[in-house]
């Protein structure tokens, strides 16, 4: 079965730091860019960060750069966020999803079931 | 920034009536939005992408229409499994619509 699985939420306090990881089943990460998208208790959905196939180019979200870092290591057919500087603002449902290219930018065709992230105060 | 206003919040309708879901842009966004479904505690799913294209295995009771700023999402017959919330979204680092919930009346 095609899917991913994210894993790593918890609950942190602020100024720390966690990281996340998805692993994809059922097809090679190798082949596609992947991103990260969240969405805050009761709020919309907010693209997060991506990255490339092969790692060389990442961006993000400009209330995580300099914060958050994406990686990949498609020998392990997986993928990271590692969060640091938490805020209370970035409490939410993590998801990691794969990228369906429309010209030059994107829509996300493949979702995992997210993990949650709550940073207290 | 482009914002994308749905409505309405909420829909409440019977399983085999019609749903139509509305998706405004705030400016044109050409031929480039995308809807997605999501339930309680599963991933979200992609149904339709540049406006009418529907993804892989998405059934044909789902369609999607408009152009420029006004944007439909059409649930011909709603199933039991169709009872969700839909988000629109344009594109890559655009926000997503706030969404509509379709619920059992």
């Amino acid at each position: 079965e095609v899917q991913l699985v994210e894993s790593g939420g918890g609950l942190v306090q602020s100024g720390g730091s966690l990281r996340l990881s998805c692993i994809a089943s059922g097809f090679s990460l190798t082949n596609y860019w992947m991103s990260w998208v969240r969405q805050a208790p009761g709020k919309g959905l907010e693209w997060v960060a991506n990255i490339k196939r092969d790692g060389t180019e990442r961006s993000y979200v400009d209330s995580v750069e300099g914060r958050f870092t994406v990686s990949r290591d498609n020998a392990m057919n997986s993928l990271y966020l590692q969060m640091n500087s938490l805020r209370g603002e970035d409490t939410a449902v993590y998801y990691c999803a794969k990228i369906l290219w429309s010209g030059a930018l994107w829509y996300f065709d493949l979702w995992g079931r997210g993990t949650l992230v709550t940073v207290s105060s | 920034e482009i914002v994308l206003t749905q409505s309405p919040a909420t829909l409440s309708l019977s399983p085999g009536e019609r749903a139509t879901l509305s998706c405004r842009a705030s400016q044109s966004v050409g031929s480039y939005l995308a809807w997605y479904q999501q339930k309680p505690g599963q991933a979200p799913r992609l149904l339709i992408y540049d406006v009418s294209n529907r993804a892989t295995g998405i059934p044909d009771r789902f369609s999607g229409s408009g152009s420029g700023t006004d944007f439909t999402l059409t649930i011909s017959s709603l199933e039991p499994e169709d009872f969700a919330v839909y988000y629109c979204h344009h594109r890559g680092n655009w926000p997503f619509g706030q969404g509509t919930k379709v619920e059992i009346k």
